[in-house]
């Protein structure tokens, strides 16, 4: 099954940086996916992707896709401590019943 | 509007003990999953249910069994744990739907003696 995998494993940011996590696959996909969370708690759906998409934007988290790589990439503008937490990138392939593969995780600690 | 409620929250189980893990959605989802989150390996699927009636194993099913109680209820069980069980199980839903996100309850971790 296809497996998403971020790059780098953890960073550490002072607020008001920018955050970038990359992720890479292996199979072709239908969409990629970004989901935070927080400790302790489920993952929260960020952003979604399609296959077709080089960019999308939302607040200040901003996507891209190259699907020609096979990677993506997540950036987080103007951080704030409370965008401290763990990052994961997940696909869904074709046909697949939405279900997702998901990656390893970032760890992102934004200091005040 | 709970979303995805997954009880309990926490237990302890001994060795050989069996368990259920419930998870319930408000939201008319079809789609249901359980996932396991160990550290360092992300998250794993181990059983998924496309729509009520229906549920096809993951990548990690041995060990565990599902049941799809109707479209709102979906239940993980544990028939007789074993310390590699140890981990955070998560539920989530989504629409059938392509492109779409799935939801997430905020987990039960289990820890096996």
């Amino acid at each position: 099954s296809q497996q998403g995998e971020e790059d780098p494993q953890a960073l550490s940011i002072q607020e008001g940086e920018n955050a970038t996590m990359n992720c890479s696959y292996k199979t072709s996909i239908n969409n990629l996916q970004w989901y935070r969370q927080n400790s302790g708690r489920g993952l929260v759906h960020l952003i979604l992707i399609r296959s077709n998409e080089r960019e999308k934007h939302s607040g200040r988290l901003r996507v891209t896709l190259d699907t020609s790589k096979k990677s993506s990439s997540l950036l987080i503008t103007a951080s704030r401590a409370a965008d401290t937490a763990s990052y994961f990138c997940a696909t869904a392939a074709f046909y697949g019943n939405n279900r997702l593969a998901f990656g390893k995780g970032n760890q992102v600690v934004v200091i005040p | 509007n709970a979303g995805v409620t997954q009880t309990p929250k926490f237990q302890v189980l001994k060795t050989g003990q069996s368990m259920t893990l419930q998870c319930a959605q408000d939201m008319n989802h079809n789609s249901m999953y359980w996932y396991r989150q160990d550290p360092g390996m992300g998250l794993r699927l181990i059983y998924y249910s496309a729509s009520e009636g229906t549920t096809d194993k993951g990548e990690v099913p041995n060990g565990y069994n599902v049941s799809r109680l109707n479209k709102r209820e979906f239940s993980l069980r544990l028939e007789s744990a074993a310390p590699s069980q140890t981990s955070v199980y998560f539920c989530a839903s989504s629409d059938t739907l392509s492109n779409q996100p799935q939801h997430f309850g905020d987990g039960t971790r289990l820890s096996i003696l």
